[in-house]
Protein backbone atom coordinates (compact mmCIF):
# COMPACT_ATOMS: atom_id res chain seq x y z
CA UNK A 1 0.00 0.00 0.00
CA UNK A 2 0.85 3.81 0.00
CA UNK A 3 3.29 4.85 2.45
CA UNK A 4 4.50 8.88 2.86
CA UNK A 5 7.98 9.36 4.68
CA UNK A 6 8.28 12.39 5.89
CA UNK A 7 11.47 15.00 6.46
CA UNK A 8 12.73 16.73 9.04
CA UNK A 9 10.82 15.83 11.78
CA UNK A 10 11.78 18.88 13.82
CA UNK A 11 12.96 22.45 11.69
CA UNK A 12 14.28 25.20 13.92
CA UNK A 13 14.32 28.76 11.85
CA UNK A 14 14.76 32.34 12.81
CA UNK A 15 11.72 34.79 11.79
CA UNK A 16 12.05 35.92 8.74
CA UNK A 17 13.99 32.98 7.12
CA UNK A 18 12.29 30.16 4.85
CA UNK A 19 11.53 26.96 5.96
CA UNK A 20 11.20 23.89 3.45
CA UNK A 21 9.46 19.97 4.50
CA UNK A 22 9.63 17.34 2.27
CA UNK A 23 7.92 13.70 1.59
CA UNK A 24 8.10 11.01 -0.80
CA UNK A 25 5.44 8.61 -1.90
CA UNK A 26 5.49 5.10 -2.77
CA UNK A 27 2.46 4.75 -5.10
CA UNK A 28 2.97 6.39 -7.98
CA UNK A 29 -1.12 6.30 -8.62
CA UNK A 30 -1.88 8.82 -5.68
CA UNK A 31 -2.76 12.30 -7.02
CA UNK A 32 -3.77 14.14 -4.43
CA UNK A 33 -1.26 15.80 -1.94
CA UNK A 34 -2.23 17.69 0.55
CA UNK A 35 -0.22 19.80 3.71
CA UNK A 36 -1.82 20.19 6.71
CA UNK A 37 -1.22 22.17 9.58
CA UNK A 38 -1.66 21.19 13.53
CA UNK A 39 -1.64 23.87 16.30
CA UNK A 40 -1.35 22.64 19.77
CA UNK A 41 -4.46 21.59 20.94
CA UNK A 42 -6.42 22.19 17.60
CA UNK A 43 -7.36 20.13 14.87
CA UNK A 44 -5.26 19.55 11.78
CA UNK A 45 -6.79 22.14 8.95
CA UNK A 46 -6.09 22.49 5.40
CA UNK A 47 -3.17 24.87 4.16
CA UNK A 48 -2.42 23.58 0.70
CA UNK A 49 -3.42 20.84 -1.71
CA UNK A 50 -1.74 20.03 -4.89
CA UNK A 51 -3.32 17.54 -7.73
CA UNK A 52 -0.92 15.50 -9.40
CA UNK A 53 -1.54 17.54 -12.81
CA UNK A 54 0.02 20.67 -11.29
CA UNK A 55 3.73 21.02 -10.82
CA UNK A 56 3.35 23.96 -8.37
CA UNK A 57 1.07 25.80 -6.47
CA UNK A 58 1.23 28.92 -4.48
CA UNK A 59 -1.18 30.60 -1.47
CA UNK A 60 0.88 34.24 -0.36
CA UNK A 61 3.62 32.96 2.32
CA UNK A 62 3.60 29.27 1.50
CA UNK A 63 4.12 27.13 -2.17
CA UNK A 64 3.85 23.59 -2.47
CA UNK A 65 6.17 21.54 -5.11
CA UNK A 66 5.25 17.89 -6.98
CA UNK A 67 7.77 15.97 -8.70
CA UNK A 68 5.98 13.32 -10.04
CA UNK A 69 9.03 11.07 -11.45
CA UNK A 70 10.67 11.42 -8.76
CA UNK A 71 7.52 10.63 -6.42
CA UNK A 72 8.16 13.60 -3.77
CA UNK A 73 6.27 16.92 -3.15
CA UNK A 74 7.70 19.60 -0.97
CA UNK A 75 6.23 22.20 1.20
CA UNK A 76 7.96 25.83 1.34
CA UNK A 77 7.33 28.67 3.31
CA UNK A 78 8.74 31.69 2.78
CA UNK A 79 9.36 34.79 5.59
CA UNK A 80 8.29 32.51 8.49
CA UNK A 81 6.44 33.88 11.46
CA UNK A 82 6.27 32.48 15.12
CA UNK A 83 2.38 32.15 14.09
CA UNK A 84 3.81 29.73 12.00
CA UNK A 85 5.00 27.30 14.60
CA UNK A 86 2.58 24.16 14.62
CA UNK A 87 3.15 20.55 13.52
CA UNK A 88 3.03 19.92 9.53
CA UNK A 89 1.88 16.99 7.78
CA UNK A 90 1.58 15.96 4.31
CA UNK A 91 -0.25 13.15 2.86
CA UNK A 92 -0.95 11.31 -0.34
CA UNK A 93 -4.30 10.16 -1.80
CA UNK A 94 -4.91 6.35 -1.29
CA UNK A 95 -4.83 5.33 -5.60
CA UNK A 96 -8.08 6.21 -6.84
CA UNK A 97 -9.29 2.49 -7.42
CA UNK A 98 -9.01 1.52 -4.41
CA UNK A 99 -10.27 4.93 -1.65
CA UNK A 100 -10.70 7.77 -3.52
CA UNK A 101 -9.70 10.90 -1.44
CA UNK A 102 -8.98 8.52 1.34
CA UNK A 103 -5.37 9.77 2.93
CA UNK A 104 -2.51 8.38 4.06
CA UNK A 105 -0.32 11.00 6.21
CA UNK A 106 3.52 11.45 7.06
CA UNK A 107 4.89 11.46 10.52
CA UNK A 108 5.23 14.93 10.85
CA UNK A 109 7.29 18.19 11.07
CA UNK A 110 7.35 20.26 14.32
CA UNK A 111 8.53 23.85 13.10
CA UNK A 112 9.65 26.45 15.67
CA UNK A 113 9.90 29.56 14.57
CA UNK A 114 11.97 31.72 16.86
CA UNK A 115 11.85 35.80 17.06
CA UNK B 1 -14.93 25.03 14.30
CA UNK B 2 -18.40 24.01 13.79
CA UNK B 3 -19.59 21.13 11.01
CA UNK B 4 -17.94 18.21 12.81
CA UNK B 5 -18.09 17.05 16.45
CA UNK B 6 -16.80 14.45 18.56
CA UNK B 7 -17.52 13.58 22.39
CA UNK B 8 -16.34 12.70 24.90
CA UNK B 9 -13.05 14.72 24.76
CA UNK B 10 -11.35 12.88 27.53
CA UNK B 11 -12.26 8.83 28.11
CA UNK B 12 -10.92 7.01 30.44
CA UNK B 13 -11.58 3.22 30.09
CA UNK B 14 -10.45 0.19 32.06
CA UNK B 15 -8.35 -2.86 30.61
CA UNK B 16 -10.74 -5.28 28.81
CA UNK B 17 -14.10 -2.93 28.29
CA UNK B 18 -15.27 -1.82 24.97
CA UNK B 19 -15.75 2.12 24.48
CA UNK B 20 -17.50 4.04 21.61
CA UNK B 21 -16.47 7.49 20.17
CA UNK B 22 -18.47 9.51 18.85
CA UNK B 23 -18.71 11.69 15.20
CA UNK B 24 -21.18 13.44 14.05
CA UNK B 25 -21.35 16.12 10.76
CA UNK B 26 -23.59 18.70 9.74
CA UNK B 27 -21.89 18.86 6.55
CA UNK B 28 -23.89 16.88 4.51
CA UNK B 29 -20.26 14.63 3.44
CA UNK B 30 -20.46 11.66 1.99
CA UNK B 31 -17.29 10.47 3.36
CA UNK B 32 -16.16 10.19 6.87
CA UNK B 33 -12.87 8.59 8.20
CA UNK B 34 -11.04 8.00 11.80
CA UNK B 35 -7.52 8.38 12.19
CA UNK B 36 -5.53 7.75 15.17
CA UNK B 37 -2.75 10.12 16.44
CA UNK B 38 0.22 9.52 18.68
CA UNK B 39 3.59 11.38 19.36
CA UNK B 40 5.68 11.23 16.55
CA UNK B 41 3.36 8.86 14.73
CA UNK B 42 1.33 11.15 12.44
CA UNK B 43 -2.21 10.25 11.82
CA UNK B 44 -2.66 6.75 11.08
CA UNK B 45 -5.90 5.61 8.91
CA UNK B 46 -7.95 3.11 10.78
CA UNK B 47 -11.54 3.27 9.10
CA UNK B 48 -12.94 5.35 6.67
CA UNK B 49 -16.98 5.13 4.99
CA UNK B 50 -17.73 6.32 1.34
CA UNK B 51 -21.16 6.14 2.02
CA UNK B 52 -23.94 4.60 4.02
CA UNK B 53 -23.70 1.13 5.52
CA UNK B 54 -20.60 0.58 3.78
CA UNK B 55 -16.83 1.03 5.35
CA UNK B 56 -13.54 -0.48 4.83
CA UNK B 57 -10.18 -0.60 6.80
CA UNK B 58 -7.37 1.44 7.09
CA UNK B 59 -3.88 0.48 7.88
CA UNK B 60 -4.65 -0.12 11.78
CA UNK B 61 -8.18 -1.55 11.71
CA UNK B 62 -7.20 -4.63 13.94
CA UNK B 63 -9.19 -4.02 17.28
CA UNK B 64 -11.55 -1.11 16.27
CA UNK B 65 -14.89 -1.19 15.07
CA UNK B 66 -17.43 1.07 12.97
CA UNK B 67 -20.40 1.44 12.10
CA UNK B 68 -22.04 3.76 9.46
CA UNK B 69 -26.01 4.01 9.27
CA UNK B 70 -26.74 7.45 9.02
CA UNK B 71 -24.86 9.90 6.83
CA UNK B 72 -24.03 12.06 9.47
CA UNK B 73 -22.60 9.59 11.61
CA UNK B 74 -19.70 7.22 12.18
CA UNK B 75 -19.09 6.08 15.89
CA UNK B 76 -15.92 4.43 16.43
CA UNK B 77 -15.83 1.12 18.92
CA UNK B 78 -12.51 0.55 20.67
CA UNK B 79 -12.53 -2.95 21.91
CA UNK B 80 -10.64 -4.83 24.29
CA UNK B 81 -8.44 -6.81 21.32
CA UNK B 82 -6.88 -3.57 20.60
CA UNK B 83 -3.94 -3.94 22.67
CA UNK B 84 -2.82 -0.24 23.05
CA UNK B 85 -5.51 2.01 22.94
CA UNK B 86 -4.02 5.01 25.25
CA UNK B 87 -4.13 7.63 22.11
CA UNK B 88 -5.77 10.62 20.79
CA UNK B 89 -8.59 9.97 18.03
CA UNK B 90 -9.56 12.07 14.92
CA UNK B 91 -12.58 11.91 13.23
CA UNK B 92 -13.11 13.85 9.84
CA UNK B 93 -15.47 13.86 6.35
CA UNK B 94 -15.41 15.11 3.39
CA UNK B 95 -17.13 14.81 0.18
CA UNK B 96 -16.57 12.25 -1.94
CA UNK B 97 -16.07 13.60 -5.22
CA UNK B 98 -12.42 14.16 -6.87
CA UNK B 99 -9.61 15.80 -4.42
CA UNK B 100 -11.34 17.12 -1.59
CA UNK B 101 -10.87 18.52 1.66
CA UNK B 102 -11.29 16.68 5.02
CA UNK B 103 -12.24 18.58 7.37
CA UNK B 104 -11.59 17.25 11.24
CA UNK B 105 -13.37 17.23 14.63
CA UNK B 106 -11.97 18.55 17.54
CA UNK B 107 -10.39 14.90 18.19
CA UNK B 108 -11.14 12.02 21.70
CA UNK B 109 -8.27 11.68 23.87
CA UNK B 110 -8.57 7.99 25.17
CA UNK B 111 -6.84 6.87 28.07
CA UNK B 112 -6.85 3.52 29.65
CA UNK B 113 -6.18 2.72 33.26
Amino acid sequence: GENVEQHPSTLSVQEGDSAVIKCTYSDSASNYFPWYKQELGKRPQLIIDIRSNVGEKKDQRIAVTLNKTAKHFSLHITETQPEDSAVYFCAASLPANQAGTALIFGKGTTLSVSS
Amino acid sequence: DGGITQSPKYLFRKEGQNVTLSCEQNLNHDAMYWYRQDPGQGLRLIYYSQIVNDFQKGDIAEGYSVSREKKESFPLTVTSAQKNPTAFYLCASSTWTGYNEQFFGPGTRLTVL
